[in-house]
């Protein structure tokens, strides 16, 4: 069964301190890898599709890594809009799977 | 590009009555739209897949009966909560497919709150 875990579910950073979020999964064949980003309230925004270990994406201050086991967000030299909450979610075939998601608080 | 939008953004109303909520994709067209569930601080939860002209499939545990879908167009997808109580007060999200890619983008959600 294909399973996505998230760590941590909280991280609190200072503006400026960089960090990872991590996306660990098991999949019986990969179909893509997806990174949304979810403000309270709101629909998930898409941020990124991975789709083979070694693959990378970037936008802005985040960028996407791919394993064959794991996801990273990296988020470089974050800034207060960067708070929200990060979903990792795999392609099952026809729907998301999604993990519970990282939420993240930037304090100036 | 790929904007999708919900109607309503906020619904009350009182036990027993029906509610439909509106999911559209704006810029592209999709044969297949997604219906999620979202309970405080807790992940998306998959309802329903709902396809263009046929009839929509649910997830194990949701009532078909009590959650309606209707698809009948590439940019519209219809999700009616019927003799809707208590429970069911929650963020409804939709999201939409391109056709010929895997990625899901939602649109802003729509929360029920049933008195």
């Amino acid at each position: 069964e294909d399973q996505v875990t998230q760590s941590p579910e909280a991280l609190r950073l200072q503006e400026g301190e960089s960090s990872s979020l991590n996306c660990s999964y098991t999949v019986s064949g990969l179909r893509g890898l997806f990174w949304y980003r979810q403000d309270p309230g709101k629909g998930p925004e898409f941020l990124f599709t991975l789709y083979s270990a070694g693959e990378e994406k970037e936008k802005e201050r985040l960028k996407a890594t791919l394993t064959k086991k794991e996801s990273f967000l990296h988020i470089t030299a974050p800034k207060p809009e960067d708070s929200a909450t990060y979903l990792c979610a795999l392609n099952s075939g026809y729907a998301l799977n999604f993990g519970k998601g990282t939420s993240l608080l930037v304090t100036p | 590009g790929a904007v999708v939008s919900q109607h309503p953004s906020w619904v009350i109303c009182k036990s027993g009555t029906s509610v439909k909520i509106e999911c559209r994709s704006l810029d592209f067209q999709a044969t297949t739209m997604f219906w999620y569930r979202q309970f405080p601080k807790q992940s998306l939860m998959l309802m329903a897949t709902s396809n263009e002209g046929s009839k929509a499939t649910y997830e194990q545990g949701v009532e078909k009966d009590k959650f309606l879908i209707n698809h009948a167009s590439l940019t519209l997808s219809t999700l009616t909560v019927t003799s809707a109580h208590p429970e069911d007060s929650s963020f409804y999200i939709c999201s939409a497919r391109p056709d010929s890619v895997e990625t899901q983008y939602f649109g802003p959600g729509t929360r029920l709150l049933v008195l």
